[in-house]
């Protein structure tokens, strides 16, 4: 898991209330990403930034929101528009946002609505 | 439709037995492929990719993956399996998105070394 970090680890959240979920860096890279995790599924695309101050969209925003006013943090914030919100989410940074660059990944948190 | 697919949900093979991920993938232009593993409740970390050059590539923990341009394969392999490989295991394709961009991943295969 490197120089990622997210917390907390697990997380439980009611329904219509909004949580954030941090993720910070120390691997000095300019892009981030936020993906989600569902059983029986690959990851998908919610948030990525590839500079600071600067971010958009994935395959699955809707519901999610994300600042990027630092470089070593995205934290991701799970607002009571998103429907099905219970999943494994992570955080992933690379050095840049090119084709070639390797994304390396946080140990997750894991979000569950009570 | 740019995609990435793992046939096997589930691979079975018994300590020291040479062992495949199956990857297969669909893009546009050059592929850049990845392969990444996942413990239980943990992230994902990176064994390999594949950007250019030689078409077999050597990553972490003893795997290696082969590329096969005519196939649009890129199968996971390791010589000689350990209970400890047992994991889930991710192919993913890096593609153009926006304007920077984004890994594809497939369902995730769930490999099992028994001793």
């Amino acid at each position: 898991d490197g120089g990622i970090t997210q917390s907390p680890k697990y997380l439980f959240r009611k329904e219509g209330q909004n949580v954030t979920l941090s993720c910070e860096q120390n691997l000095n890279h300019d892009a981030m990403y936020w993906y989600r995790q569902d059983p029986g599924q690959g990851l998908r695309l919610i948030y990525y930034s590839q500079i600071v101050n600067d971010f958009q969209k994935g395959d699955i925003a809707e519901g999610y929101s994300v600042s990027r006013e630092k470089k070593e943090s995205f934290p991701l914030t799970v607002t009571s528009a998103q429907k099905n919100p219970t999943a494994f989410y992570l955080c992933a940074s690379s050095r840049g946002g090119t084709t070639t660059d390797t994304q390396y990944f946080g140990p997750g948190t894991r979000l569950t609505v009570l | 439709a740019q995609s990435v697919a793992q046939p096997e949900d589930q691979v079975k093979v018994a300590e020291g037995n040479p062992l495949t991920v199956k990857c297969t993938y669909s893009v546009s232009g050059n592929p850049y492929l990845f392969w990444y593993v996942q413990y239980p409740n943990r992230g994902l970390q990176f064994l390999l990719k594949y950007i250019t050059g030689d078409n077999l590539v050597k990553g972490s923990y003893g795997f290696e993956a082969e590329f096969n341009k005519s196939q649009t394969s890129f199968h996971l392999k390791k010589p000689s399996a350990l209970v400890s490989d047992s994991a889930l295991y991710f192919c993913a394709v890096r593609v153009v998105y926006n304007q920077g961009g984004k890994l594809i991943f497939g369902q995730g295969t769930e490999l099992s070394v028994k001793p």
